[in-house]
C-alpha cells in the first residue's frame, strides 16, 4: 500500500527566504503525486501534479516541486515565500495505476511566515 | 472556474443523531470521493463513487456510511448514528476521471457532542 511521509510538522521561515517542504513516498510503482494547500477554514487547494514526464513540475503561486525516483521524493520549493503563503501543505500520492482511486496524503507541514 | 461546493460548512449534531452532508461537484466531472480530516491528523480517504455505485472504500466506510448522488448535482455523505469520533473536517472531491486531479471542496467542519 502507498504512504507518505512529510517528516516537518511545522517550519518557519522569514519572508522573502526561499522554501523547501519534504515529502517521501512509498509505492510499487510510479506514482502520481501532488501538493495541496490549505489555509486556516478553506478547503485544499491543489498547487502542482506529477503524473509522468519531465520531474521538475511548475504549479501555481510560484512553487515547484522535483521527482526523484531514486530517493522516493517530491519536495517542495518555493525561492521566496510571502506572508500570504502561511498554510499547512499536504503531500499526496495516488495509486490510479494499480486501479485505486484514493489518494493517501502525508500528515502535513504547517508553514509560518515571519516578517 | 469550476469549484466544488460543499453544506452546510458548519454542523453541530447531538451523538447518535443523523447527518447528511452535501456537495456539489463539479458539473462535468464523473468520479466523486469523500475525505476526512479529524483535527490534527491526516487526511483520510473514506469512499469513491462512480456510474451511481461505490468503487472503493476504506475501513473507516463502515455501515453507518452511506453516500448517494440523489439527483445530477447533488452528491451527499450520510452518518446514521453519529459517534463522538466522527467529528472531523469532510471534504468532497470530484475528477473527471480516473487520472486526472481530484479537486476539492472547501470541507464540512462536523462537531458530534
Amino acid at each position: 500500500a502507498q504512504s507518505v511521509t512529510q517528516p516537518d510538522i511545522h517550519i518557519t521561515v522569514s519572508e522573502g527566504a526561499s522554501l523547501e517542504l519534504r515529502c517521501n513516498y512509498s509505492y510499487g510503482a510510479t506514482p502520481y503525486l501532488f501538493w495541496y494547500v490549505q489555509s486556516p477554514g478553506q478547503g485544499l487547494q491543489l498547487l502542482l501534479k506529477y503524473f509522468s514526464g519531465d520531474t521538475l513540475v511548475q504549479g501555481i503561486k510560484g512553487f515547484e516541486a522535483e521527482f526523484k525516483r531514486s530517493q522516493s521524493s517530491f519536495n517542495l520549493r518555493k525561492p521566496s515565500v510571502h506572508w500570504s503563503d502561511a498554510a499547512e501543505y499536504f503531500c499526496a500520492v495516488g495509486a490510479h495505476l494499480s486501479g485505486s482511486e484514493k489518494l493517501v496524503f502525508g500528515k502535513g507541514t504547517k508553514l509560518t511566515v515571519n516578517p | 472556474e469550476p469549484e466544488v461546493t460543499q453544506t452546510p460548512s458548519h454542523q453541530v449534531t447531538q451523538m447518535g443523531q443523523e447527518v447528511i452532508l452535501r456537495c456539489v461537484p463539479i458539473s462535468n466531472h464523473l468520479y466523486f470521493y469523500w475525505y476526512r480530516q479529524i483535527l490534527g491528523q491526516k487526511v483520510e480517504f473514506l469512499v469513491s463513487f462512480y456510474n451511481n455505485e461505490i468503487s472503493e472504500k476504506s475501513e473507516i466506510f463502515d455501515d453507518q456510511f452511506s453516500v448517494e448522488r440523489p439527483d445530477g448535482s447533488n452528491f451527499t455523505l450520510k452518518i446514521r448514528s453519529t459517534k463522538l469520533e466522527d467529528s472531523a473536517m469532510y471534504f468532497c472531491a470530484s475528477s473527471s476521471s480516473l487520472q486526472e486531479t481530484q479537486y476539492f471542496g472547501p470541507g464540512t467542519r462536523l462537531l458530534v457532542l
